[in-house]
């Protein structure tokens, strides 16, 4: 299958650290990315992760596990402005299978 | 900058009537895509291409055809829409260059269909 989970809604205070989960069940991505979407807009990239290992860019962070079809968005110091939408989408060839996203609450 | 661009932000349309959407990329990328998005699904593939003159279906082609007689312009039809099309529809672009696929999005079309 190509089911990619992760959840629906998440909560966290400004300043805090969150960890986004994302599972999914498939063979054959070529790796794996994550989107951030505010609401009413298109979504935009933040992080492509092709090999196993963490990524850090700037407050953002992501991991991967091929092995155990595993990966995570890591946001550091949040800011009222990460309130938003998190999609992680697996890459096949020159498709990209989206998850339905995160929806990331962050109050002050 | 890498820009995609829709047609329309709002559309509002009558059940029946021929609905063109229209996507244009400025930055020769080979591959063009139309998602919908709707509250709790997520982003769905309807037609993808990755040339012109060339479509492939993605997971619910149903209702929707494409067009793609330029590089740069990839078209989105509803040949007779319906109230169940009623959604926010999203272009994107790519290029199988390097290891990475990313795609840009359009700002995207929220279309009603009464």
């Amino acid at each position: 299958g190509q089911n990619i989970d992760q959840p629906t809604e998440m909560t966290a205070t400004e300043g805090a650290i969150v960890q986004i989960n994302c599972t999914y069940q498939t063979s054959g991505f070529n790796g794996l990315f994550w989107y951030q979407q505010h609401a009413g807009e298109a979504p935009t990239f933040l992080s492509y992760n092709v090999l196993d290992g963490l990524e850090e860019k700037g407050r953002f962070s992501s991991f991967l596990s091929r092995s155990k079809g595993y990966s995570y968005l890591l946001l550091k110091e949040l800011q009222m402005k990460d309130s938003a939408s998190y999609l992680c989408a697996g890459s096949r060839d020159d498709k990209i299978i989206f998850g339905k996203g995160t929806r990331l609450h962050i109050l002050p | 900058d890498v820009k995609v661009t829709q047609s329309s932000r709002y559309l509002v349309k009558r059940t029946g009537e021929k609905v063109f959407l229209e996507c244009v990329q400025d930055m020769d990328h080979e591959n063009m895509f139309w998602y919908r998005q709707d509250p709790g699904l997520g982003l769905r593939l309807i037609y993808f291409s990755y040339d012109v003159k060339m479509k492939e279906k993605g997971d619910i082609p149903e209702g929707y055809s494409v067009s793609r007689e330029k590089k740069e312009r990839f078209s989105l039809i509803l040949e007779s829409a319906s109230t169940n099309q009623t959604s926010m529809y999203l272009c994107a672009s790519s290029t199988p260059q390097g290891s990475s696929y990313e795609q840009y999005f359009g700002p995207g079309t929220r279309l009603t269909v009464t």
